[in-house]
């Protein structure tokens, strides 16, 4: 069975800081990856996503980035977090084909102090 | 680009049927999914409709018309544990561009 881990659960950060949250998958080959973004009580805001290895689509102008090296890795990373980058960061994969059903991660709660 | 409208809540009472609306403008529609997130938690698939009617999966059911760029979803026998926090989400293909886009959810509150 397909698994989606996502790492770490919390986190806090001053202002400055680097950032990089991790996601592999796990029991799927080729899925597309996404990042979300959601701020309290917000809906999620699609910041990036990756339908192959090195290949990465940003959605929204921000100081954030994002790589996959390996088929099953998909990374966020920053160089110097902002306070507005307070929010939960959500992993996700979908099979590249078929119906829209997309697997979460369990997220990231990360505020910026 | 792509945009989803969706009430923003709704508050319904415990064993009643609650409705859920979507609306949706996308360039490369592909199929419209539903999703619910508890608070603290991650969002879970409910439903998917790639073609016009109703899918029916136990208590919830899910309705698209592609014409109308609209669909809903129906929550039946609503029972406490439906609080939550509901998203319609489109998938837009668009050549290389593999995208799922959510709205921006509604809120269930259910009265007991």
């Amino acid at each position: 069975s397909q698994t989606i881990h996502q790492w770490p659960a919390t986190l806090v950060q001053p202002v400055g800081s680097p950032l990089s949250l991790e996601c592999t998958v796990e029991g799927t080959s080729n899925p597309n990856l996404y990042w979300y973004r959601q701020a309290a009580g917000r809906g999620l805001q699609l910041l990036f996503y990756s339908v192959g290895i090195g290949q990465i689509s940003s959605e929204v102008p921000q100081n954030l980035s994002a790589s996959r090296p390996q088929d099953r890795q998909f990374i966020l990373s920053s160089k110097k977090l902002l306070l507005s980058d307070s929010g939960f960061y959500l992993c996700a994969w979908s099979s590249g084909h078929g119906n829209t059903e997309a697997f979460f991660g369990q997220g990231t709660r990360l505020t910026v102090v | 680009g792509q945009s989803l409208e969706q009430p923003s809540e709704v508050t319904a009472v415990e064993g009643a049927i609650v409705q859920i609306n979507c609306t949706y403008q996308t360039s490369g529609f592909y199929g419209l999914s539903w999703y619910q997130q508890h608070d603290g938690g991650a969002p879970t698939f409910l439903s998917y409709n790639a073609l016009d009617g109703l899918e029916e999966t136990g208590r919830f059911s899910s309705f698209l018309s592609r014409s109308d760029s609209y669909g809903y979803l129906l929550l039946q026998e609503l029972q406490m544990k439906d609080s939550a926090s509901y998203f319609c989400a489109v998938r837009d293909l668009k050549g290389r561009d593999d995208k799922i886009i959510f709205g921006k959810g509604t809120r269930l509150h259910i009265l007991p």
